[in-house]
């Protein structure tokens, strides 16, 4: 089944604790990004890439850090997480750069930050 | 710079009737992609539909339809009879097409929309 994978799908953590958060899909896709959804903000851009080693930031890339070794995987990384990054975070890839490529999303992944 | 606006945050309407939910986009682009989405309460995001910029003509799917107006930048979503299992949040988002570079997907803040049985 064509699908993007998240985990961990819920965590918890304290503010400071390292944490990764993996993204994979298996449908050879180019493009791939992170998003976070917050109430009233919608979905807004953390990270992109368009290609392997080839990673830029989105909107709200501050607190952030990813990498893009293998074209499958492209996970999202908290260095230092605090808690006004609690939300719901969202993987999804493309098949290109096309803008008319529709995303494919992964389940999601709720971090909650104490 | 691109824009998606979803003005309406919460609609809640009963069982059967219809409903509208409305998009309004801004974009400088003439060859551009909008898009609606849906986030039943499992979370998940589920595309519905795409339109490109050149093709205004309305489309139905069901009790489903989506109504594109580029004079007055908008791409509407209707659904007919609405039921209980069209509770969702949904998002309009939109794409611009240009040749080479980075084509990046804006998203409105959604609607919220609950059918009560």
């Amino acid at each position: 089944e064509a699908q993007v994978t998240q985990n961990p799908r819920y965590l918890i953590t304290v503010t400071g604790k390292k944490l990764t958060v993996t993204c994979s899909q298996n449908m050879n896709h180019e493009y791939m990004s992170w998003y976070r959804q917050d109430p009233g903000l919608g979905l807004r851009q953390i990270y992109y890439s368009m290609n392997v080693e080839v990673t830029d930031k989105g909107d709200v890339p501050e607190g952030y850090k990813v990498s893009r070794k293998e074209k499958r995987n492209f996970p999202l990384i908290l260095e230092s997480p605090s808690p006004n990054q609690t939300s719901l975070y969202f993987c999804a890839s493309r098949p290109g750069r096309a803008g008319a490529n529709v995303l494919t999303f992964g389940a999601g992944s709720r971090l909650t930050v104490l | 710079a691109q824009k998606v606006t979803q003005a309406q945050t919460e609609i809640s309407v009963v069982e059967k009737e219809d409903v509208t939910l409305d998009c309004v986009y801004e974009t400088r682009d003439t060859t551009y992609y909008l898009f609606w989405y849906k986030q039943p309460p499992s979370g998940e995001l589920v595309f519905l539909i795409r339109r490109n910029s050149f093709d205004e003509q309305n489309e139905i799917s069901g009790r489903y339809s989506w109504n594109f107006q580029k004079s007055t930048s908008s791409f509407n979503f209707t659904i007919t009879a609405s039921q209980v299992v069209d509770s969702a949040v949904y998002f309009c988002a939109l794409s611009e097409a240009n040749s080479g570079g980075y084509q990046k997907v804006t998203f409105g803040t959604g609607t919220k929309l609950q059918v009560i049985p």
